[in-house]
């Protein structure tokens, strides 16, 4: 596609349960984010994936987070046993190396944990 | 990566231009000053970036001081979609370090009005 495509664009689960969200980069893109917005705050960084580099987990907020991107496009982030202050909007961005270092955002996925 | 500081909110009047304001002081001498903006609902959304001269694009123009410590993005035209919150980061082009994580702010709340 043109863009970065993130889904689901909503989701609601209960709290204990696992989320699975998708982010496909715009092709070509070897570098991809994923960042956490709360509601009114700033961007949170996740984690980042840069070719076949070891992933910088850095920004993972626990052990029930993690990410993986299979042959160098998709990327799942997975919430193991999710609870309510995980509720945020889920965003995912690609970039491409040697280029202008511009981001390229999804259009997020809005995760509400009940 | 350096961090900015940008006023909360600002208010304009659709047709005028918008200037937005941003300190970078501590930016270093690889740091590129990157704008983003991001419409409610929406993944931010790349505008200009520049490392010491002024750029212009379709967007916006960036104005950077000389000392490179702050810079203005400047909407020339505001129209009622350029109703946003704008963010001013730093950063070197490349993915390297701790430039993956992008400090992002709160940014400047943008209120257009007719």
């Amino acid at each position: 596609g043109a863009g970065v495509s993130q889904s689901p664009s909503n989701k609601v689960t209960e709290k204990g349960k696992d989320v699975e969200l998708r982010c496909d980069p715009i092709s070509g893109h070897t570098a991809l984010y994923w960042y956490r917005q709360s509601l009114g705050q700033g961007l949170e960084f996740l984690i980042y994936f840069q070719g076949n580099s070891a992933p910088d987990k850095s920004g993972l907020p626990s052990d029930r987070f993690s990410a993986e991107r299979t042959g160098g496009s998709v990327s799942t982030l997975t919430i193991q046993r999710t609870q309510q202050e995980d509720s945020a909007v889920y965003l995912c961005a690609s970039s491409a190396t040697g280029g202008t270092g511009e981001l390229f955002f999804g259009e997020g996925s809005r995760l509400t944990v009940l | 990566d350096a961090k900015t500081t940008q006023p909360t909110s600002m208010d304009c009047a659709e047709g005028r231009a918008a200037n937005l304001p941003c300190n970078h002081s501590t930016i270093s001498g690889n740091e590129y000053v990157y704008w983003y903006r991001q419409i409610h609902s929406q993944g931010p959304q790349y505008i200009i970036h520049g490392l010491k001269n002024n750029e212009t694009n379709e967007m916006a123009s960036l104005i950077i001081t000389e000392d490179r410590k702050s810079s203005t993005l400047i909407l020339p035209h505001a129209t009622l979609r350029d109703t946003a919150v704008y963010y001013c980061i730093v950063r070197a082009r490349h993915n390297a370090g701790n430039n993956r994580k992008l400090i992002w702010g709160l940014g400047t709340s943008l209120a257009v009005n007719p």
